[in-house]
């Protein structure tokens, strides 16, 4: 079973929907959970950041983190054109400097 | 905002010579990353630097490999014999160590022919 699992797409949704994006893990001991998006040939940009369990929002995006069934989602709503890019969960251990990255979902936004 | 900031964008080599990629971190920040992405692969971790000492690194940061601050803004990665499979996106990245989070530069191209 792969460490962190995420499905790559692509996923293509309407401009305004609200877009639903996961991953899931194996790693019981991850406390640290964050969402990162990149761009075509750019590097992962830090959306969210989630120590342990619980939701977190941030504007148009909200992180949730299942630490019992390992999932994790990053809801985007009101989506937009400009959202369009590579979705890149990642995972921590407290006591490891490596971040563990999922494949990435590549997400279209549709005008 | 403060970033990080890598150099060069492309960098384009022979097998077998050396490479020098360089980065400069976010100014307050005190734990320094590479990782690296192959075409198409995911993001992989490479190794973490910290009170100018290698605080972890992957099984992919063999002797090949080295990493130095040479003062106080520059953090730098050495391949000293570079392969073909060593062509990928090379990230630094940097972060402040109390909540674990860390912040990527815009990468390097690294191409070996």
């Amino acid at each position: 079973q792969k460490e962190v699992e995420q499905d790559p797409g692509p996923l293509s949704v309407p401009e305004g929907a609200i877009v639903s994006l996961n991953c899931t893990y194996s790693n019981s001991a991850f406390q640290y959970f964050m969402w990162y998006r990149q761009y075509s040939r750019k590097g992962p940009e830090l959306l969210m950041y989630t120590y342990s369990s619980g939701n977190k929002e941030d504007g148009r995006f909200t992180a949730q983190v299942d630490k019992s069934s390992k999932y994790i989602s990053l809801f985007i709503r009101d989506s937009q054109p400009s959202d369009s890019a590579t979705y890149l969960c990642a995972m921590k251990v407290n006591r490891d400097d490596k971040i563990i990255f999922g494949k990435g979902t590549r997400l279209h936004i549709l005008p | 905002e403060p970033e990080v900031t890598q150099t060069p964008s492309h960098q384009v080599t022979q097998m077998g010579q050396e490479v020098i990629l360089r980065c400069v971190p976010i100014s307050n920040h005190l734990y320094f990353y590479w990782y690296r992405q192959i075409l198409g692969q995911k993001v992989e971790f490479l190794v973490s630097f910290y009170n100018n000492e290698i605080s972890e690194k992957s099984e992919i940061f063999d002797d090949q490999f080295s990493v130095e601050r040479p003062d106080g803004s520059n953090f730098t990665l050495k391949i000293r014999s570079t392969k073909l499979e060593d062509s990928a996106m090379y990230f630094c990245a940097s972060g402040d160590g109390g909540s674990g989070t860390q912040y990527f530069g815009p990468g390097t191209r690294l191409t070996v022919l």
